[in-house]
């Protein structure tokens, strides 16, 4: 069965410091893969996706994601995080067979410190 | 450009009630879905429906129906409201695979 796990529950980070969320997944094939982010009371945004092509996606805010194949992994990242980025984060693959099912991670907690 | 625009935003339930929640997509998408979030479980697919007219299960689709009005609209019904049916409701539609979400729906069965 196919999954998506993000090990860390809650991230905490000093304003301009680096930032990087885990995600890995669990399927046969290389799946559709993408980074949500969800401000308090908000539904989900898209921050980024990968489909195919070059393992480094460019996303919005000046996230970015690296896919790598071997450790079935797709991790999000930012150079330097700003106090707005504090939010819940959800990697989630897509599978593309009738309807283009989409499961998500648990979630990632970001709290950002001045 | 209103998107996915879901009804009502909050709804407090009694044990037993029943309800629909309302879902609707401007942007000409096949695909729809239901998911709930829960605290430290992410979103769980529900029900989807890749065409108008056709619906399926999905992870957790006990105690719920949906229907699939037209293309534009997409609503999940609880017959007969539980204590674990409180939770967020998310509908999304998708293009492309990327989803597109609504604001949720925020429910409390008591």
């Amino acid at each position: 069965a196919q999954s998506v796990t993000q090990p860390d529950i809650h991230i905490t980070v000093s304003e301009g410091a680096s930032l990087e969320l885990r995600c890995n997944y669990s399927y046969g094939a290389t799946p559709y893969l993408f980074w949500y982010v969800q401000s308090p009371g908000q539904g989900l945004q898209l921050l980024l996706k990968y489909f195919s092509g070059d393992t480094l996606v460019q996303g919005i805010k000046g996230f970015e994601a690296e896919f790598k194949r071997s450790q079935s992994s797709f991790n999000l990242r930012k150079p330097s995080v700003h106090w707005s980025d504090a939010a819940e984060y959800f990697c989630a693959v897509g599978l593309p067979q009738g309807g283009n099912q989409f499961y998500f991670g648990t979630g990632t907690s970001l709290t950002v410190i001045p | 450009n209103a998107g996915v625009t879901q009804t009502p935003k909050f709804q407090v339930l009694k044990t037993g009630q029943s309800m629909t929640l309302q879902c609707a997509q401007d942007m000409n998408h096949n695909s729809m879905y239901w998911y709930r979030q829960d605290p430290g479980m992410g979103l769980r697919l529900i029900y989807y429906s890749a065409s108008e007219g056709t619906t399926d299960k999905g992870e957790v689709p006990n105690g719920y129906n949906v229907s699939r009005l037209n293309k534009r609209e997409f609503s999940l019904r609880l017959e007969s409201a539980a204590p674990s049916q409180t939770s967020v409701y998310f509908c999304a539609s998708d293009r492309n695979t990327e989803a597109f979400f609504g604001q949720g729906t925020r429910l409390t069965v008591v």
